[in-house]
């Protein structure tokens, strides 16, 4: 069965700290993408990549970076956590075309 | 840019009932339309992907078509049972924007039992 899978489900975070979420696929996907979903405003794309090493700009990519060492892992990275942060945040991965698109369970942030 | 609408944002049937929800985009460039449920608190887990130069696919209770030059898809569900009760959501990917995806808000559906 294909996976992506997000390392932690709920995390609650002090603001200025350090956020990194996790996400890795079994599925040997060329795309990996992170978006994040509030409610009213549906999912919004904060960065993809689509290669080991490169990375794009979503729609809403301040606040945030991220890295892909390798081809399985692509990690979000909020510099310094601000309560307009608190989100449901979601990893994806497809094939190039692109292909089908399949997400993890999502990441559940609180920003106090 | 791409548009996605999903209207009505939320429905609710009584259980058995047939249904249709509707997914309309603006540009009808599209590479692929995909449909996806999710759950409250979790995930989008994919239910069917139409290809451009299909008109539907089906699973199970589901069948999903499209038509490319109005710009439009339905997700027919037959038989509605309450394990169907979720938000589905809708998505196109373009041919001149590589790989992004482009999402509609949602359908939210409960079923009645």
């Amino acid at each position: 069965d294909v996976k992506v899978t997000q390392s932690s489900r709920y995390l609650v975070k002090r603001t200025g700290e350090k956020v990194f979420l996790e996400c890795v696929q079994d599925m040997d996907h060329e795309n990996m993408f992170w978006y994040r979903q509030d409610p009213g405003l549906g999912l919004r794309l904060i960065y993809f990549s689509y290669d080991v090493k490169m990375k794009e700009k979503g729609d809403i990519p301040e606040g945030y970076s991220v890295s892909r060492e390798k081809k399985e892992r692509f990690s979000l990275i909020l510099e310094s956590a601000s309560t307009n942060q608190t989100s449901m945040y979601l990893c994806a991965s497809s094939r190039p075309g692109p292909g089908e698109l399949f997400f993890g369970e999502g990441s559940r942030l609180t920003v106090l | 840019k791409q548009e996605v609408t999903q209207i009505p944002a939320a429905l609710s049937v009584p259980e058995g009932e047939n249904l249709v929800l509707n997914c309309s985009f603006t540009d009808s460039a599209i590479y692929n339309l995909q449909w996806f449920r999710q759950d409250p608190g979790k995930g989008l887990t994919s239910l069917l992907l139409i290809q451009s130069s299909q008109r539907e696919q089906t699973s199970g209770r589901l069948n999903a078509s499209l038509d490319k030059s109005s710009g439009r898809s339905t997700l027919y569900i037959a038989a509605s049972q309450p394990g169907d009760s979720a938000t589905y959501l809708c998505a196109v990917s373009m041919v001149n924007t590589g790989n992004q995806f482009y999402f509609g808000t949602g359908t939210s559906l409960t079923v009645i039992p």
